[in-house]
């Protein structure tokens, strides 16, 4: 059973377009995030999540938006894309008790913004 | 901003050999913990080090840390060609916990067979 999984994989569009990338969990953890690592492998924190409720957004333009209808589940939708949102976007989710330990990563969407 | 930062960038060894790699961050931290990303795949969790550790073992996997140094490392012994990926550190910051744990860049490693 896969425990954080995102659809779609792939997903090329072009600029301008809207697009939405859905996640979902069945650890039963409270806590969500969004990431995006770019062409440099660099990791970056978009948004966290805990019980539904937005605790962390790292200063991503609101072009961005994500929604969790409930702790299960975590989208992002794009509006406007541009050449550089070109990147892979990972899922995660942790334990929210105490706020510490490990992560469990999905599998990555690649958007690719022609 | 990026917190831990992991070094060399780049690493091949040959098989068998013992692979290290090392990791900076800025400031206090709740612990720090190290990923595996396999080419195309999400991060998988190593290993997780608490503040008031200095030296935690899992299997071929060793972790250092330094507080006063603020770094960290991880060895990884008697490599095998399974062991290519690139690795993360991810320091818990002290303020924020898991909720904004940071990467870096990763250290890609190679396994020579």
């Amino acid at each position: 059973d896969t425990a954080v999984s995102q659809t779609p994989k792939y997903l090329v569009t072009q600029m301008g377009n809207d697009k939405s990338i859905k996640c979902e969990q069945n650890l039963g953890h409270d806590t969500m995030y969004w990431y995006k690592q770019d062409s440099k492998k660099f990791l970056k924190i978009m948004f966290s999540y805990n019980n539904k409720e937005l605790i962390i957004n790292e200063t991503v333009p609101n072009r961005f938006s994500p929604k969790s209808p409930d702790k299960a589940h975590l989208n992002l939708h794009i509006n406007s894309l541009e050449l550089g949102d070109s990147a892979v976007y990972f899922c995660a989710s942790s334990h929210g008790t105490g706020r510490t330990g490990e992560l469990f990563f999905g599998e990555g969407s690649r958007l690719t913004v022609l | 901003s990026q917190q831990g930062e992991e070094d060399p960038q780049a690493l091949s060894i040959q098989e068998g050999e013992n692979a290290t790699m090392n990791c900076s961050y800025k400031t206090s931290i709740n612990n720090l913990q190290w990923y595996r990303q396999n080419s195309g795949r999400g991060l998988v969790h190593l290993i997780l080090i608490r503040s008031n550790e200095r030296e935690k073992h899992s299997g071929r996997l060793r972790v250092t840390l330094d507080t006063s140094k603020k770094s960290s490392s991880l060895l990884i012994t008697a490599s095998r060609a399974a062991d290519t990926a690139s690795y993360f550190c991810a320091p818990e910051l002290s303020n924020f916990g898991n909720e904004k744990l940071t990467f870096g860049t990763g250290t890609r490693l190679t396994i020579i067979p």
